[in-house]
């Protein structure tokens, strides 16, 4: 049973900040959120992973509030190859955590 | 790093007939590596828990004398479609994770998955 709610699609345009965010509000003590992009026909990519507070990598930034009961993936500038299936996960590292996929977002980014 | 590979990238086969499906970790040992499919326009679903020298672990509702799992070394699991119909024509994808304390241990990275289309 996927513990992370998403919205279900969002369309934004060329050169545009995206902000998705997921709920999750069972999350564990112990468990870290990581966000994947799918394009079709291709396994996920991991895009970042953050315990608390804000990460920040060269693609992507991660903002977690102090409950922890959901975060905002932020992609700056997205362009028209940022289209895809963004997924939302929970686990304990470390413990090799068996990952549940929700339905994911579909970004559509257009011209 | 943290590179998971697949083979094959896709696979069209007679019904009836097996498939085997490799998942191999390039640059990382894993003890554990996971299977998934995917319908078309659906999200991932976990098929099973691949633990090396050791029975895989599976899901709920996942046919374990259908799709057989071997975890035959810490780089290397295999998934067969035994008896293969036309209803398990999917998008397989493997996963696993480093080592505990070693680089990218804290996450799961994804093979580029294997089509498989039944006929």
């Amino acid at each position: 049973l996927a513990k992370t709610t998403q919205p279900i699609s969002m369309d934004s345009y060329e050169g545009q900040e995206v902000n998705i965010t997921c709920s999750h509000n069972n999350i564990a003590t112990n468990d870290y959120i990581t966000w994947y992009q799918q394009f079709p026909s291709q396994g996920p990519r991991f895009i970042i992973q953050g315990y608390k507070t804000k990460v920040t990598n060269e693609v992507a930034s991660l903002f977690i509030p102090a409950d922890r009961k959901s975060s905002t993936l932020s992609l700056p500038r997205v362009s028209l190859s940022d289209t895809a299936v963004y997924y939302c996960l929970v686990g304990a590292p470390y413990n090799f955590n068996k990952f549940y996929f929700g339905s994911g977002t579909k970004l559509n980014v257009k011209p | 790093g943290a590179v998971v590979s697949q083979h094959p990238s896709r696979v069209i086969c007679k019904s009836g007939t097996s498939v085997k499906i490799e998942c191999r970790s390039l640059d990382f040992q894993a003890t554990t590596m996971f299977w998934y499919r995917q319908f078309p326009k659906q999200s991932l679903m976990l098929m099973a828990t691949s633990n090396e020298g050791s029975k895989a672990t599976y899901e709920q509702g996942v046919e374990k004398d259908k799709f057989l799992i071997n975890h035959a070394s810490l780089t290397l699991s295999t998934l067969t479609v035994t008896s293969a119909h036309p209803e398990d024509s999917s998008f397989y994808i493997c996963s696993a994770s480093p080592e505990l304390g070693l680089a990218g241990a804290e996450t799961q990275y994804f093979g580029p998955g294997t089509r498989l289309l039944v006929l």
